[in-house]
């Protein structure tokens, strides 16, 4: 079946701007991860939906990172005012289920520029 | 506090040749899960095995195997006569009893033909 996708593969954009990434599951997982992953370092946890609610934001750095999940599917990521710091690549996980099951399935990620 | 270690930041062998990956973790959970990852060149994280802390069993797939030793924190993985299809950067995470994945920071292994 079809893996975790998510678009677009690659986002460049300019400091100040606003950002959208969006991930699609696996069909029937309801647990979802985003996560960031900068050169030389393993991926950084930013946000756990479980459902359509997100059950753990503490990963997101601060207010100007958001994620929802609106019908328990597909997810969007959203940056304001972007920083040239926040230039990494954005990766998106979900999984069948956390109690059961949390192996989680990623997608190939976005990688993000903020010139 | 959660985290990984992985010492290795960069192994090269020569095809054919055995290689092992450390990982050691730290958790105060009692029950936690391990998992290795790799990420080959195109980027894409692909799983490759989930252990929790309850089953110290050794276990093989293949050319891989992984040795969990609670009593030292590891969960080393061992490729055995490496192909030039083995380069990638592997991963290693944890997940307590929390919501939160933690991965280690990688280790860059290179298969020389």
């Amino acid at each position: 079946g079809a893996g975790v996708s998510q678009t677009p593969s690659n986002k460049v954009t300019e400091k100040g701007k606003y950002v959208e990434l969006r991930c699609d599951p696996i069909s029937g997982h309801t647990a979802l991860y985003w996560y960031r992953q900068s050169l030389g370092q393993g991926p950084e946890f930013l946000i756990y939906f479980q459902g359509t609610g997100a059950a753990d934001d503490s990963g997101l750095p601060n207010d100007r990172f958001f994620a929802v999940r609106p019908e328990g599917s597909v997810s969007t990521l959203k940056i304001q005012r972007t920083e040239r710091g926040d230039s990494a690549v954005y990766l998106c996980a979900s999984s069948p289920d956390r109690g059961r099951d949390d192996t989680q399935y990623f997608g190939p990620g976005t990688r993000l520029t903020v010139l | 506090a959660q985290k990984v270690t992985q010492a290795q930041t960069e192994i090269s062998v020569v095809e054919k040749e055995d290689v092992t990956l450390d990982c050691v973790y730290e958790t105060r959970d009692t029950t936690y899960y391990l998992f290795w990852y790799k990420q080959p060149p195109s980027g894409e994280l692909v799983f490759l095995i989930r252990r929790n802390s309850f089953d110290e069993q050794n276990e093989i797939s293949g050319r891989y195997s992984w040795n969990f030793q609670k009593s030292t924190s590891s969960f080393n993985f061992t490729i055995t006569a490496s192909q030039v299809v083995d380069s990638a950067v592997y991963f290693c995470a944890l997940r307590g009893t929390g919501n939160q994945f933690y991965f280690g920071t990688g280790t860059s292994l290179t298969v020389i033909p």
